[in-house]
């Protein structure tokens, strides 16, 4: 089975410009979450989605949204891109996303590598 | 203060020692515990989850303390192929995932 896919791996853009990053989850996964690591940090939580519905938002900007469509797949997008966007973004995936103990185990794709210049 | 907070490390050690990764966290509503491991520009995977209970995986060997709230991962017999970062993760709901910053392992023959 295929694992969590993410799209594009790497990408460049310039300040002021916006960007839209995909994910597929694990099939039979209906839960998507999104995180972003920076170099030399722990990844930092954006947002969570489960049938098509946002069930958790981190601390992070209006510049960020998301979505996740019937098929259960996500984009993330980021607006008005920052130097400080610059990141691995991480996208992840569960059965399910409940906060039971132990419920909450994530299986997380490649990443895609976002260099703002 | 961070709400997980690790040594950073580097931890530099020779093959065949055995090492250990600390852990504190500041939620105490904090419901599931894990380690993962993310090796240079990859992804984050997990390593084990954490019970209360303690746990081992082979050569690992986890321990939570919710009343200090305080995690550990103990490394037997360390390889080369165990050099990584470690990462403390805690869940607090949902999919909401906390991370540490790491602890960076090297192993050296």
């Amino acid at each position: 089975d295929a694992g969590v896919t993410q799209s594009p791996t790497h990408l460049i853009k310039t300040r002021g410009q916006q960007v839209t990053l995909r994910c597929s989850p694990i099939s039979g996964h209906k839960s998507v979450s999104w995180y972003q690591q920076v170099l030399g940090q722990g990844p930092q939580f954006i947002f969570q989605y489960y049938e098509k519905e946002e069930r958790g938002r981190g601390n992070f900007p209006d510049r960020f949204s998301a979505r996740q469509f019937p098929n259960y797949s996500s984009e993330l997008n980021v607006n008005a891109l920052l130097l400080g966007d610059s990141a691995l973004y991480l996208c992840a995936s569960s059965r399910n996303p409940d906060g039971a103990p132990g419920a909450n185990v994530l299986t997380f794709g490649a990443g895609s590598r976002l260099t703002v210049l | 203060r961070k709400e997980v907070e690790q040594d950073p490390g580097p931890f530099n050690v020779p093959e065949g020692a055995t090492v250990a990764f600390n852990c504190t966290y500041s939620n105490s509503a904090s419901q599931s515990f894990f380690w993962y491991r993310q090796d240079c520009r990859k992804e984050p995977k997990l390593l084990m989850s954490v019970y209360s209970s303690g746990n081992e995986d082979g050569r690992f060997t986890a321990q939570l303390n919710r009343a200090s709230q305080y995690i550990s991962l103990l490394i037997r017999d360390s390889k080369l192929s165990d050099s990584a970062t470690y990462l403390c993760v805690v869940g607090i709901y949902g999919n909401k995932l906390v991370f540490g910053a790491g602890t960076i392992l090297r192993v050296k023959s």
